[in-house]
Parts: C-alpha cells; structure tokens; sequence
C-alpha cells in the first residue's frame, strides 16, 4: 500500500492555459473521488469514478472542468482555459467497495494550482 | 447531507485528552458519523465512524448521543502532531454522496 499519489504537487499556469493533474489511486481500489479545495474551507466534492464509469459529475464547477479514468486504474483531471478563481488545492481520493462497510477514502496530498 | 456545527477552534494540553464536539441535528437515520482530519498541506485522513454505538480505535474514540443528534470525537492524550482541522462528516456511505466537508475545528495542541 503507497499510497495515493497526486502529480504534480504544485502547478502554476497563466489565465487561459489547461492544465491537467494526475491522480494514482491506492491499487485494487476501485473507486476514485475529485474534491478541490480553497484557503480556509473545507474540500468540495467534484466528481467519482467506480471503476472506469464516471457516475457523478453534476458538481463539476463548469463545463471547463472534465475527468477521465480511462482503464479504471489512474485518473486525470482537466481544467480548460484556466481562471484565477479556478487556484486551488485539488485533492484525489480513492476507496474500496470490497471492504467492509461503510466506505472509508484516501486522500492524496492534492495538487496546488496557483493562476496568474 | 446533514448540517453541522463544530466550533472554528480549540486549545488542548499536550498529553491530556482532547474533546471536539459536533453537533448535526438534522442526521438521517442512515447516515454514520465520520470524522476525518487534515494536517497542514495534507489530504485529509480518515480517524473513525459510527453509527449508533461509541466506537474506538487505535486513533480516538467516538462518542454517540443516544439521540444521534451531536457527537463528541475524542483523542486521550493529545501530541503535537494532533495539531490539525478536524471535520465531522454526516454520510450514507459514500458513492454519489460524496464527503460533505465544513470548515471542521482547528485543534491546537499546545506544548
């Protein structure tokens, strides 16, 4: 067990470029979860995975925002045409069905994004 | 998701016990109480859950009211790597509810 592995730790892009993260859940686990979080709040809730499905994407913040986990092992996050609000932290989290009940989850140490 | 409340911040004795408090009144009865903490430019890490009962692990100890409307999480003798912000979490258990975070109770472990 390494682990959830986020990369980079730390991005910094202009206004208007893409940027995209990458997250490495913990292995055999199968689902995996995109919180973003700002100074002084809490992580938000954007987005899951179970497997390779994307079953929730309702609260992805705009439609500049879009996740993909392709063979249902690592995932990217991408975040198009970059605003300054969009400077955050972005956190993965990855968890197990096959566990017990009920589900814990696993955070990485998240990807600071800071736009110029 | 149930609403909580927790108090922004709190001050503990290194080695005595610290006792965060949550109060979520509007709890469903299929929502288990979660707690998880956060330490300074870290991801989140789960501590413990429960459902009705108290609960303890090697981390804490969880304390239910009967009527499951507050909780209280306990850590027994609080180090200076407890210095963190704890959240309570009302959840169903994950999925499509996703984690509910606030803005947790920042506990300062004082040497």
């Amino acid at each position: 067990d390494t682990g959830v592995s986020q990369d980079p730790r730390h991005k910094i892009t202009k206004r208007g470029q893409n940027v995209t993260f990458r997250c490495d859940p913990i292995s055999e686990h199968n689902r995996l979860y995109w919180y973003r979080q700002t100074l002084g709040q809490g992580p938000e809730f954007l987005t899951y995975f179970q497997n390779e499905a994307q079953l929730e994407k309702s609260r992805l913040l705009s439609d500049r925002f879009s996740a993909e986990r392709p063979k249902g092992s690592f995932s990217t996050l991408e975040i198009q045409r970059t605003e300054q609000g969009d400077s955050a932290m972005y956190l993965c989290a990855s968890s197990s069905t096959n566990e017990a009940r009920p589900e814990k989850l696993f955070f990485g140490s998240g990807t600071q994004l800071s736009v110029l | 998701d149930a609403k909580t409340t927790q108090p922004p911040s709190m001050d503990c004795a290194e080695g005595r016990a610290a006792n965060l408090p949550c109060n979520h009144s509007t709890i469903s009865g299929n929502e288990y109480v979660y707690w998880y903490r956060q330490i300074h430019s870290q991801g989140p890490q789960y501590i413990i859950h429960g459902l009705k009962n108290n609960e303890t692990n090697e981390m804490a100890s969880l304390i239910i009211t009967e009527d499951r409307k507050s909780s209280t999480l306990i850590l027994p003798h609080a180090t200076l790597r407890d210095t963190a912000v704890y959240y309570c979490i009302p959840n169903s258990g994950g999925g499509a509810d996703g984690l509910t975070f606030g803005k947790g109770t920042h506990l300062i472990i004082q040497p």
